[in-house]
């Protein structure tokens, strides 16, 4: 298995523009799940889907964030319009129980 | 909600050393309680984790415990080496969809 495949690796955008972060997971994984990281508020869980729907999405840290899954195999996180306070890496899980981290987005908005 | 506490925030070992890292959780319908290092640039991976029915499990160098009545866990790294350093997070799920609640890491250095 090729483990957890996110795209792009890197992305650097400006402020205002609309960004789509994507996620394949692990075939036969029921749980997806994006996170957050920055040096100052850690690794923060934006939101879960198990099989295919949302079942948390608290740490969504506003409107302008959005999450879709729209089969097993893909998940997209949609920044819509971006600020620079969203720098940050954004990571992709799959889970049964254990959980799988893709790479990693490094999202960089001036 | 869970809230998953992770002590020291950072730790400096000599080489050969022993590490532990301590977590305190708060619902005690967790179940699992993984470890995931996190080496500079690069993704959490898991490196062990324990279940509630288990009080301590070891691979390797590496070993976990569990104490449920207190509701805490530790990591303990035995003959550390510069190849620890890394930021190790701990965990805890109660949920088989897999739904963790993380502690706030802590940054190991091995000092060689």
């Amino acid at each position: 298995d090729a483990g957890v495949i996110q795209s792009p690796r890197h992305e650097v955008t400006e402020m205002g523009q609309e960004v789509t972060l994507r996620c394949k997971p692990i075939s036969g994984h029921n749980s997806l799940f994006w996170y957050r990281q920055t040096m100052m508020r850690g690794l923060e869980l934006l939101i879960y889907f198990n099989n295919n729907v949302p079942i948390d999405d608290s740490g969504m840290p506003e409107d302008r964030f959005s999450a879709k899954m729209p089969n097993a195999s893909f998940s997209t996180l949609k920044i819509q319009p971006s600020e620079p306070r969203d720098s940050a890496v954004y990571f992709c899980a799959s889970s049964n129980y254990e959980q799988y981290f893709g790479p990693g987005t490094r999202l960089t908005v001036t | 909600g869970e809230n998953v506490e992770q002590h020291p925030s950072t730790l400096s070992v000599q080489e050969g050393d022993s590490a532990v890292i301590k977590c305190t959780y708060s619902d005690s319908a967790s179940n699992y309680f993984p470890w995931y290092k996190q080496e500079l640039g690069k993704r959490p991976q898991l490196i062990i984790d324990i279940r509630s029915n288990v009080g301590e499990k070891k691979d390797q160098r590496i070993a976990v415990t569990l104490n449920k009545t207190a509701k805490h866990f530790s990591l303990h790294i035995t003959e550390t080496q510069p190849e620890d350093s890394a930021v190790y997070f701990c965990a805890a799920s109660k949920d088989n969809a897999g739904k963790s609640t993380f502690g706030d890491g802590t940054t190991l250095t091995v000092k060689p």
